[in-house]
């Protein structure tokens, strides 16, 4: 069993949707929870942290359920360049630092 | 302030060969990681470096596999003798500590013939 999972879609949306991607772990010592953006072949950026308490940034909203091990991204009024690959990752923190793993990514199309 | 910066973007070796990629971090950040990304997989972390030392190799494959980061200079990942399957994308990523946000370079695209 992958130690992060997700669907690797693609999700085909058009513009103004809402559209929900879901990731789950394996490691429960798992303390940090990332969503990270990849655009085609270019490096992934940081999109949002993720909090047991829930977090929103614009049109952005991450949640984390520690109990299931889920985390959740969910995007509102979808623009083109929404357009990318969504890599829900996590780290497990040790003492000497920090390993990041990565799901292997959902694909999320918006169309005009 | 520049990003972390990786090169060569793009790298054609044939098997058997030699790779050399390299990695320089962002400005004030000591601490890099390697990770590598296969065709349609996600990233897979390889080794955590801080400053000439090795912190977490957990990733890396056995045998022909090195990296270093000397005090001076760029990270380097050496990759020996290559194999059509190390044709990946090599991503480097750097921070500030060891548990801290972790920025991407554009990676190095590893292509074996």
């Amino acid at each position: 069993r992958k130690e992060v999972e997700q669907d690797p879609g693609p999700f085909n949306v058009p513009e103004g949707a809402t559209v929900a991607f879901n990731c789950t772990y394996s490691n429960s010592a798992s303390q940090s929870f990332f969503w990270y953006r990849q655009d085609c072949r270019k490096e992934p950026k940081l999109l949002m942290s993720v909090y047991s308490s829930g977090n929103e940034d614009g049109r952005f909203t991450a949640q984390l359920n520690r109990a299931s091990q889920y985390i959740s991204l969910l995007i509102r009024d979808s623009k083109l360049s929404d357009s990318a690959t969504y890599l829900c990752v996590v780290r497990t923190e040790k003492e000497y630092g920090n390993k990041l793993v990565f799901g292997a990514g959902t694909i999320l199309r918006v169309k005009s | 302030n520049a990003g972390v910066m990786q090169n060569p973007r793009h790298l054609v070796r044939r098997r058997g060969q030699e790779a050399r990629l390299r990695c320089s971090p962002m400005k004030g950040h000591s601490h890099v990681y390697w990770y590598r990304q296969l065709p349609e997989e996600g990233l897979k972390f390889m080794v955590y470096l801080q400053k000439e030392n090795i912190i977490d190799e957990s990733g890396m494959p056995k045998e022909r596999f090195s990296a270093e980061f000397p005090k001076e200079g760029p990270s380097i990942l050496r990759i020996q003798q290559v194999v059509r399957g190390d044709s990946a994308a090599y991503f480097c990523a750097s921070s500030t500590g060891g548990k801290n946000i972790q920025y991407f370079g554009a990676g190095t695209r590893l292509s074996v013939l």
